[in-house]
């Protein structure tokens, strides 16, 4: 049974830090996701990861993903205020179209 | 561009009653999903669709059912609903199931059970 954990569950930091965010899941996966969500808002797509060693980054955020520890981060670099938002990360069974999502990392980030 | 689309945005319903949640999408996915979002827990897979007519089962599928009849609409039931089926349900829909194809998301319904 695939299993996926992310920590912190929750962090509040202040603008112009950095900071990473962990996804760990428990069995070998072809894909994981990393998507934001805004409160009482839907969710927006933020990257796709799909082998060892892929980066991706966009602005201030930037995902990794490492297959052999099973291992994805979202590493935020001197956080600014529109980044507060739920984080969650979803990983694929292998060759399966479902989802295992984590259960998100609320980010506050204060002014 | 309207993406994927929820109706209702909220319902309360009384136990019992049996409600439909309806999600359309106009991008041509041949994949599409429901969820349901609980207080601090992620997305959990209700049942998904890979294409018109067909539908399976997710990780919690008890206590609802699908239908597919049309490519673009993707229909959630709630026979006989119970509290515990208050949640914030959430459609998605992808182009294929996999690869680098993301699900795109609805704004979600909200339904609480009395």
């Amino acid at each position: 049974e695939l299993k996926v954990e992310q920590n912190p569950l929750f962090l509040s930091m202040q603008e112009g830090k950095n900071y990473t965010i962990y996804c760990n899941y428990s069995t070998t996966s072809d894909r994981l996701y990393w998507y934001r969500q805004d409160p009482g808002k839907s969710l927006e797509s933020l990257f796709v990861l799909l082998s060892n060693g892929a980066v991706k980054q966009e602005g201030r955020l930037m995902a990794s993903l490492d297959t052999k520890a099973r291992l994805s981060t979202l590493h935020i670099t001197a956080a600014v205020h529109d980044l507060s938002a739920t984080y969650f990360c979803a990983v694929a069974l292998w060759g399966n179209y479902q989802l295992i999502w984590g259960a998100g990392t609320k980010l506050i980030i204060k002014p | 561009n309207a993406g994927v689309t929820q109706t209702p945005k909220f319902r309360v319903l009384k136990t019992g009653q049996s409600m439909t949640l309806l999600c359309a999408q106009d991008m041509n996915h041949e994949y599409m999903y429901w969820y349901r979002q609980d207080p601090g827990m992620g997305l959990r897979l209700i049942h998904y669709s890979v294409g018109e007519g067909t539908t399976a089962k997710g990780e919690v599928p008890d206590g609802y059912n699908v239908s597919r009849l049309k490519k673009q609409n993707f229909l959630l039931g709630l026979e006989s609903a119970a509290p515990s089926q208050t949640s914030v349900y959430f459609c998605a829909s992808s182009a294929t199931g996999g690869e680098n194809q993301p699900q795109h998301f609805g704004d979600g319904t909200r339904l609480s059970i009395l």
